[in-house]
């Protein structure tokens, strides 16, 4: 258990909707950061963040969105769903350079 | 952008063998490296990592060596046993940016 949780574990929703990703990190970990992991790709880096403030920016698209919350959890949201979103969502924090990833989160669009 | 690449996506080997993985990045700005493993199912998990200024770190039966001119890294695994069954993914990290991560190498270990 790398005491990095994420909800819901499955999600299963429709073309066009929008979902919304939860992530709780570490305790005292004040980095979050998403990835998505499609079928045979690696881990996609989408957005990172440090105490509420937006750090980093990676391969996400302008339908996702994301926030880090004062008491450190995180939320992706993603919106206009295509099928092609369907993938793995893992969210990770870190303490350093060694970044712990929560279970994740696998989207069926249909 | 690929910055780092895991040419090899799956590899078998004999339990009791040496397992070699292996990742090659472009960016010479890494100062990190990381090695995660990954089961079905499962977020990956940090297996073990080294620093720039290092060519070898040990731990157990996992070793990563890093050969900065060549800009490559490996990760051995000796002996190797069923349960070391899984994908294996390197990532690479610079201080103050983003995580790079390869695209995994699925490692099988035949009883």
């Amino acid at each position: 258990d790398s005491g990095v949780t994420q909800t819901p574990k499955h999600l299963i929703t429709a073309t066009g909707q929008r979902v919304t990703l939860r992530c709780s990190p570490r305790s005292g970990d004040l980095s979050v950061y998403w990835y998505q992991q499609s079928l045979d790709q690696g881990l996609q880096f989408l957005i990172q963040y440090y105490n509420g403030e937006e750090r980093a920016k990676g391969n996400i698209l302008e339908r996702f969105s994301a926030q880090q919350f004062p008491d450190l959890h995180s939320e992706l949201n993603l919106s206009s769903l295509e099928l092609g979103d369907s993938a793995l969502y893992f969210c990770a924090s870190s303490v350093q350079e060694t970044q712990y990833f929560g279970p994740g989160t696998r989207l069926l669009v249909l | 952008d690929q910055q780092v690449k895991q040419n090899s996506p799956s590899l078998s080997v004999q339990e009791g063998r040496i397992s070699i993985l292996n990742c090659d990045y472009t960016n010479s700005m890494f100062d990190y490296f990381l090695w995660y493993k990954k089961y079905p199912a499962e977020g990956p998990t940090f297996l073990i990592s080294i620093s720039s200024i290092k060519d070898k770190n040990e731990d157990g039966r996992f070793t990563v060596f890093l050969n900065k001119s060549a800009k490559h890294l490996s990760l051995h695994i000796v002996p190797s046993q069923p349960g070391d069954s899984a994908v294996y993914f390197c990532a690479a990290y610079s201080t103050g940016n983003q995580f790079y991560f390869g695209t995994g190498t699925s490692l099988t270990v035949i009883p």
